[in-house]
């Protein structure tokens, strides 16, 4: 089974501390995603990775991060966290093959952040 | 550009009946389309995928999606609802054009609650 792992289930931050979120995957998918959700709005897509040193930005990437120094780990980063980025934050990946087995996404169980 | 809608952010049936959580997407060409399911305080979980090999596709838990071009729709059934598959549904579909081919748009989520 794919086994995607996140450093924190709850995380309480204050305004302005930086963050760092971890995620882990132990299938050797070379595509790694960061999402972030809320209500009403789905997942929306942060940043995303197709191998390692390499990022790419998603839909939403102001005011966060990333890095991508081992192939099973990605870090989003928020430099500065704000209020607004109080979220559930979930980690995916996905392997290097063609078709639908590339795009489907495997998550990992979400990171709820709080900023105070 | 290209879009997922999930009709009714929130759909309530009684334990037995049936399930219909509707999904449509929006691309010329048709995409790999997936359902997930995310229970409280987890990760999203994938349900099924579509893959051109069959329109109705069948998933875990008893859930099947039927795919129809002409609809553009995937929507996601099942003959009788238990009260565990109280939950959010998520209809993904892969994005067909664009330096990002491949990754995932999601629809906005459909709650699912099932009374006794």
């Amino acid at each position: 089974d794919v086994k995607v792992t996140q450093s924190s289930r709850y995380l309480v931050k204050r305004t302005g501390e930086k963050v760092f979120l971890e995620c882990v995957q132990d299938m050797d998918h070379e595509n790694m995603f960061w999402y972030r959700q809320d209500p009403g709005l789905g997942l929306r897509l942060i940043y995303f990775s197709y191998d390692v040193k390499m990022k790419e930005k998603g839909d939403i990437p102001e005011g966060y991060s990333v890095s991508r120094e081992k192939k099973e780990r990605f870090s989003l980063i928020l430099e500065s966290a704000s209020t607004n980025q109080t979220s559930m934050y979930l980690c995916a990946s996905s392997p290097k093959l063609s078709g639908v087995k590339r795009t489907a996404q495997y998550f990992g169980p979400g990171t709820r952040l709080l900023v105070l | 550009a290209q879009s997922v809608t999930q009709l009714g952010s929130h759909v309530s049936v009684s334990e037995g009946a049936l399930v219909l959580l509707r999904c449509n997407y929006s691309s010329s060409v048709p995409p790999y389309l997936f359902w997930y399911v995310q229970y409280p305080n987890q990760g999203l979980q994938l349900l099924l995928k579509y893959t051109s090999a069959a329109t109705l596709v069948k998933g875990i838990n008893g859930f099947e999606a039927e795919f129809k071009k002409s609809e553009t729709s995937f929507h996601l059934t099942k003959p009788s609802a238990h009260m565990s598959d109280a939950a959010e549904y998520f209809c993904a579909a892969g994005r067909t054009y664009g330096g990002s081919q491949g990754n995932l748009i999601f629809g906005k989520g459909t709650k699912l609650s099932v009374k006794p």
